[in-house]
This record gives C-alpha cells, sequence and structure tokens, in this order.
C-alpha cells in the first residue's frame, strides 16, 4: 500500500509570493493534519483535518490555509511568503480524527520549502 | 508552554548495546497518547511505538520498548541491540484528546550508534 504523499519534494520561492502544497494520505485514512518542521526543531502543528472540516489549528499565522478534498487529499496555502518560511512541511495522515487513543500519525517524506 | 522535554541533544551508543531517549511530558488531560518517531537525515518521519495513557502494560514493537512512568509523567524509549541504521533524530510527541487534536513534539535527541 502506498504511504503518505506530498509533492513536490523541493520548491524555491521568492519573498511575497504564494505556495500551495499537496498531500494524498494513506488509503483509508481520513484525518490529514500538516506540521512546519524548521532545521534543528521538531514539527510544530499547523492544522488538522478530518472529513473536509477543521479539526484543530496551531498557532500560525492567517497566511497560512487548507483544506481537504472529498478524497481525503489536502492543500496547505501559504500567502505572502516570509524568509521564516522556509521549513520542511510535513503531511501525516491518521485514520481517527484524535477523539480516542490509537491513533498514530503516519507522515510523508515532507515538501522542503526554501525562501529566497 | 512547551508539554514535551527531551533533555539529551545527543546520544551516542555502541553497535549491538541498548540506549534509553528520555522524554518527560506535561499535561492536565487523564486521556492523552504518546508516541516515538524517527527522522534520518533523508527527513521522513518514522512512526515507532505509541502508548495511551491507560495502557497498563509498556508498549513494545520489536526492539523498540516505551517504558512508560505515569506518574512521573516520562515515556522513555528504549532500543535494543543498536543497529548502525538506528543512527538518526529521535522525537517523543503527545497527542491529548481533548486539545485541538495536535500532536507535539520535543526538540529530539541525535543518536549516533558507532561500530
Amino acid at each position: 500500500d502506498a504511504g503518505v504523499t506530498q509533492s513536490p519534494t523541493h520548491l524555491i520561492k521568492t519573498r511575497g509570493q504564494h505556495v500551495t502544497l499537496r498531500c494524498s494520505p494513506i488509503s483509508g485514512h481520513k484525518s490529514v493534519s500538516w506540521y512546519q518542521q524548521v532545521l534543528g526543531q521538531g514539527p510544530q502543528f499547523i492544522f488538522q483535518y478530518y472529513e473536509k472540516e477543521e479539526r484543530g489549528r496551531g498557532n500560525f499565522p492567517d497566511r497560512f490555509s487548507a483544506r481537504q478534498f472529498p478524497n481525503y487529499s489536502s492543500e496547505l496555502n501559504v500567502n505572502a511568503l516570509l524568509l521564516g518560511d522556509s521549513a520542511l512541511y510535513l503531511c501525516a495522515s491518521s485514520s481517527l480524527p484524535g477523539q480516542g487513543e490509537g491513533w498514530p500519525q503516519h507522515f510523508g517524506d515532507g515538501t522542503r520549502l526554501s525562501i529566497l | 508552554a512547551q508539554k514535551i522535554t527531551q533533555t539529551q541533544p545527543g546520544m551516542f551508543v555502541q553497535e549491538k548495546e541498548a540506549v534509553t531517549l528520555d522524554c518527560t511530558y506535561d499535561t492536565s488531560d487523564q486521556s492523552y497518547g504518546l508516541f516515538w518517531y524517527k527522522q534520518p537525515s533523508s527527513g521522513e518521519m518514522i512512526f515507532l511505538i505509541y502508548q495511551g495513557s491507560y495502557d497498563e502494560q509498556n508498549a513494545t514493537e520489536g526492539r523498540y520498548s516505551l517504558n512508560f512512568q505515569k506518574a512521573r509523567k516520562s515515556a522513555n524509549l528504549v532500543i535494543s541491540a543498536s543497529q548502525l541504521g538506528d543512527s538518526a533524530m529521535y522525537f517523543c510527541a503527545m497527542r491529548e484528546v481533548y486539545n485541538n487534536n495536535d500532536m507535539r513534539f520535543g526538540a529530539g535527541t541525535r543518536l549516533t550508534v558507532k561500530p
């Protein structure tokens, strides 16, 4: 079975531009979460979606937005890019939305975003 | 406030020996999950092991075991018979059932296995 797939793998943008990152969850998984991992740190939670509804939001500015599609794939959008947005963006899927125990998230390989 | 603490930025272990990676957490929820992930230099996050707050027995997955001490709020990862391929960053994470559905990660421990 295919794991979580993310595209693109690498991306270079300049300040002020907009970016869209894509994620396809593991087949059968209905929950998708997005994380930002800055070099040398642990991942930071951005969003969680389940059944196309936002279930959780981390401490990120409104420049960050996301959505989930009927096939459970997801997009993360970032507007007005800043140098500090340079990071590895990770997508994770799980079979449960988080309202119960036993819900390990499985991660994709990430999109490495560089802002010049 | 930081809820996951990994106090060991780096650890070294000899091949074939066991190593313990420390993790403490802070939560007021009674229902939560604790997770360990491995991140090689290539960047992917690999799920290793999970422990639920109501599980009475320590979780085990192959060479990985989780030493769960609820009263002390610690969830240490034990890797037995270390292999060169175990060299990576290891992250402890927690997910609270009633808090925003997010997963909080520690700062990580870089494990190096020596031949």
